[in-house]
């Protein structure tokens, strides 16, 4: 089974920072990565799909990268409403496997 | 556009069942895969299982095998994720959510609002 490992699990930053976070394969998986957000109480909201395509409707200061065993996600300028819980997702085989979830909060 | 409606808040006694409900309005249901996911207080997004409804066949996570039981009703458009012999530690908010039509999986893009259940003696 895949193993998704990700990092960090909780950062600290300021509004208008630029922000990754990263996600290990345990094995080369292509492109079958996701991204998602989740702010406390809700249900996650998927941000990426296919590692790099920005779901319709998220801005574009979110971007994804990278493919086989290393993914990030990058928020190029931190605004308030991206102060949340994010996770990676490998989806394209069973077990579906999730990172272990970054916390961005506010310095 | 899909919507998923789950059940509601369920308070249980440890070593009991649960059958939390998932229905599907706004699209085709069969051809989808529906997944279940659970979050525990404070905790990260566990994958416990999956299916396909028109293929019959569900999936689970090793760590669930032999727990839990997802099923679907195409006549109502109803996913049910059965989770028994329950414990302290199965206190979560469980999720339903579509990603994948028929064969290609996909990363799901439409969540229920989540259902609580509580175990608890």
């Amino acid at each position: 089974d895949i193993q998704m490992m990700q990092s960090p699990s909780s950062l600290s930053a300021s509004v208008g920072d630029r922000v990754t976070i990263t996600c290990r394969a345990s094995q080369a998986i292509g492109s079958d990565l996701g991204w998602y957000q989740q702010k406390p109480g809700k249900a996650p909201k998927r941000l990426m799909y296919g590692a790099s395509s920005l779901q319709s409707g998220v801005l574009s200061r979110f971007s994804g990268s990278g493919s086989g065993t290393e993914f990030t996600l990058t928020i190029s300028s931190l605004q308030p409403e991206d102060f949340a819980t994010y996770y990676c997702l490998y989806y394209s085989s069973y077990p579906l496997a999730f990172g272990q979830g970054t916390k961005v909060e506010i310095k | 556009q899909v919507q998923l409606v789950q059940s509601g808040a369920e308070v249980k006694k440890p070593g009991s069942s649960v059958k939390v409900s998932c229905k599907s309005s706004g699209g085709t249901f069969s051809s989808y895969a529906i997944n279940w996911v659970r979050q525990a207080p404070g905790q990260g997004l566990e994958w416990m299982g999956g299916m396909i409804p028109v293929f019959g066949v569900a999936k689970y996570d090793q760590k669930f095998l032999g727990r839990v039981t997802i099923t679907a009703d195409e006549s109502t458009s109803t996913a049910y994720m059965d989770l028994s012999s329950l414990r302290t530690d199965d206190t979560a908010v469980y999720y339903c959510a579509r990603g994948g039509y028929r064969d290609v999986l996909t990363a799901p893009n439409s969540w229920g609002q989540g259902t609580l259940v509580t175990v608890s003696s």
